[in-house]
């Protein structure tokens, strides 16, 4: 199957800083791609859908000012947690669908856990 | 507004025994796709199985086949032969003209020896 890489797996920062996420789409070409959060125990939660050379899409109650969206080529995602809280701590994880080979399961990233101390 | 509901929060299961997932769906799209992921405690999702909502026949891949019925609103997964590797999470989606992957709150199914 079509293979996404995410990037960092974990990372850990300061509160107030920023954490860049990186998703990739190594062997397609993504036009969307998807961006999720997992709280412990929960199911994966849908943020925004990130659309190459044009503004991502936010779900209800997520904040765009927080979390920044860029979807600057057709295989790279990136998700900025701006400003960072503990509260932000989550596993985020990207996705995309390989729509060039007409299958419909999406694939997915392995998942950057943050840690806000 | 799509819904995936998963009752069981966690299921127990002996090795090489079967055992079903249950899971309902709510949406108005006349198409529409069902999906089952594992997650593993690593956090990656893995794809198992997909079945779209006009097709016929009830989708299988290896030891993970999808109890279908359409009127029911139900995607049941069922796992054959079950192993010790397929102790994880296990989440039902479904995929409706909104492009976006709605995922239920999961069932941890947990085989033991």
């Amino acid at each position: 199957g079509a293979v996404v890489s995410q990037h960092p797996s974990r990372v850990i920062c300061k509160s107030g800083t920023s954490v860049k996420i990186e998703c990739r789409s190594l062997d397609f070409q993504a036009t969307t791609m998807f961006w999720y959060r997992q709280f412990p125990k929960q199911s994966l939660m849908l943020m925004a859908t990130s659309n190459e050379g044009s503004k991502a899409t936010y779900e209800q109650g997520v904040e765009k000012d927080k979390f920044l969206i860029n979807h600057a080529s057709l295989t790279l995602s990136t998700l900025t947690v701006t400003s960072a809280h503990p509260e932000d701590s989550s596993f985020y994880i990207c996705s995309a669908r390989d729509q060039g080979a007409g299958t419909p399961e999406a694939f997915f990233g392995q998942g950057t856990r943050l840690t806000v101390v | 507004a799509q819904k995936i509901t998963q009752t069981q929060p966690g299921m127990f299961v002996q090795e090489k025994e079967a055992v079903t997932l249950d899971c309902t769906y709510d949406t108005s799209d006349p198409s529409y796709g069902l999906f089952w992921y594992k997650q593993p405690s690593s956090g990656e999702m893995i794809f198992l199985i997909y079945q779209g909502s006009y097709d016929q026949q009830n989708a299988t891949e290896g030891r993970y086949s999808l109890n279908f019925q359409k009127a029911r609103k139900s995607a049941n997964l069922v796992i054959s032969a079950s192993q010790l590797g397929d102790s994880a999470m296990y989440f039902c989606a479904i995929l409706g003209h909104t492009d976006k992957l709605i995922f239920g709150t999961g069932t941890r199914l947990q085989v033991f020896p």
